[in-house]
């Protein structure tokens, strides 16, 4: 299995802050990244596939990056609404496995 | 708009056996794989594995392979997730999502979640 190493577990920042998230693969694994965003208590929500594909709707302070093992998500000028957990994943191959998770507060 | 609706919460003893749904609807069902993934209580999102619902073909995450079955009703655009036989440690809030895109895609759209809950 492709193990994907998050970190940090948990970032408390201020909002107008820049939040950034790293994911590492355990193996190549091209562009084949995915975040979610999990606000408290709600479904995932896509945000971004393809490593830096922001998915429609979601707001362009929010940017990735990397290939093909290191990827970072980056929050530009955090917002309240952006407390949640946000987790990588990797799709390049089965099974699919997340991250572990990165919780952000405020 | 493509919605995917799942069926309510659920509590049950260990041993007994389940079926949960999830229901698709504002697209091609049978063009995207269906896949299932598992939170439990306060941690973190595992992928179970998926259902191509026009061929009913499987994959499932050697971690779940043995434990549960997917199959699928295209009449009705659902799919569904099932135990035969359930655990305590089956304690989880179960999603189903579409996968969208190249490789295995990523999920694109997710049901609201199925609370499941295994106490004796």
């Amino acid at each position: 299995d492709i193990q994907m190493t998050q970190s940090p577990s948990f970032v408390s920042a201020s909002v107008g802050d820049r939040v950034t998230i790293t994911c590492r693969a355990s193996q190549a694994i091209s562009n084949y990244v995915a975040w979610y965003q999990q606000r408290p208590g709600e479904v995932p929500t896509l945000l971004i596939s393809g490593a830096s594909i922001l998915q429609t709707g979601v707001a362009p302070r929010f940017s990735g990056s990397g290939s093909p093992t290191d990827f970072t998500l980056t929050i530009n000028t955090l917002q309240p609404e952006d407390v949640a957990t946000y987790f990588c994943q990797n799709y390049f191959d089965v099974p699919l496995t997340f991250g572990g998770g990165t919780k952000v507060e405020i | 708009e493509v919605q995917l609706v799942q069926s309510g919460p659920e509590v049950k003893k260990p041993g007994e056996s389940l079926r949960i749904s999830c229901k698709g609807s504002g697209y091609g069902f049978s063009s995207y794989w269906l896949g299932w993934v598992r939170q439990k209580p306060g941690k973190g999102l595992e992928w179970m594995g998926l259902i191509n619902p026009g061929t009913s073909d499987t994959i499932y995450s050697p971690s779940f392979q043995g434990l549960v079955t997917f199959s699928v009703d295209k009449s009705t655009n659902t799919a569904f997730l099932q135990w035969n036989t359930l655990r305590a440690s089956d304690t989880a809030i179960f999603f189903c999502a579409r996968h969208y895109g190249s490789s295995y895609g990523s999920l694109d759209s997710w049901g609201q979640g199925t609370p499941v809950t295994v106490t004796a």
